[in-house]
């Protein structure tokens, strides 16, 4: 039932380690993305893939690499975590990027904490 | 560049009472869309509303209504009636046509609305 799935929803975990956030959805979209909100709920995309190619890097950090198997899925991964990682991780899809403006749909967020 | 500015930080309202968060945006884009999203403390991100630089439009959804001015570049949302349950962060977003940003969203700060029983 559930259109925009994230796994974790919480990731507590130490300086220095690798970890993955999966999306998943099921509304045949082709587009998906990856959004960043801070401490102050600043929302920042950070990556976009349209049937699992690579369209927006946002200037994010080589430690954060997406990977996109099928057009359903696009996972986060992210070396060498610092607390400055510590945020609200945001998965969006939409039906394309064609004409521009698609609505984007949200998952429930991974709240990743950095010790 | 794109920007949306949300000046409102927070406001503070009683139940029944009528709110506006406003919303202000730039861009060098004719054609571009605006939305409004709402995150309620439980945290996820629900879609309210889409327009389109063509259609100036208000719109109105039950207690909700939309206020689109190209000519002062806003898009300012209305909630009639306020209850508790409208609690929640308010965020305005930007996006222009596929070609140039590619379904880039720009988000602005965000307001956050608290409903007093």
């Amino acid at each position: 039932d559930t259109a925009v799935s994230q796994t974790p929803k919480y990731l507590v975990t130490q300086m220095g380690n690798d970890k993955s956030i999966k999306c998943e959805q099921n509304l045949g979209h082709d587009t998906m993305y990856w959004y960043k909100q801070d401490s102050k709920k600043f929302l920042k995309i950070m990556f976009s893939y349209n049937n699992k190619e690579l369209i927006i890097n946002e200037t994010v950090p080589n430690r954060f690499s997406p990977k996109s198997p099928d057009k359903a899925h696009l996972n986060l991964h992210i070396n060498s975590l610092e607390l400055g990682d510590s945020a609200v991780y945001f998965c969006a899809s939409s039906s394309g990027i064609g004409s521009g403006g698609e609505t984007q749909y949200f998952g429930p967020g991974t709240r990743l904490l950095v010790l | 560049a794109q920007k949306v500015t949300q000046a409102q930080t927070e406001i503070s309202v009683v139940e029944k009472e009528d709110v506006t968060l406003d919303c202000v945006y730039e861009t060098r884009d004719t054609t571009y869309y605006l939305f409004w999203y709402k995150q309620p403390p439980s945290g996820e991100l629900v879609f309210l509303i889409r327009r389109n630089s063509f259609d100036e439009q208000n719109e109105i959804s039950g207690r909700y209504s939309w206020n689109f001015q190209k000519s002062t570049s806003s898009f300012n949302f209305t909630i009639t009636a306020s209850q508790v349950v409208d609690s929640a962060v308010y965020f305005c977003a930007l996006s222009g046509p596929g070609g140039t940003s590619y379904g880039k969203l720009t988000f602005g700060q965000g307001t956050i609305l608290t409903v007093h029983p």
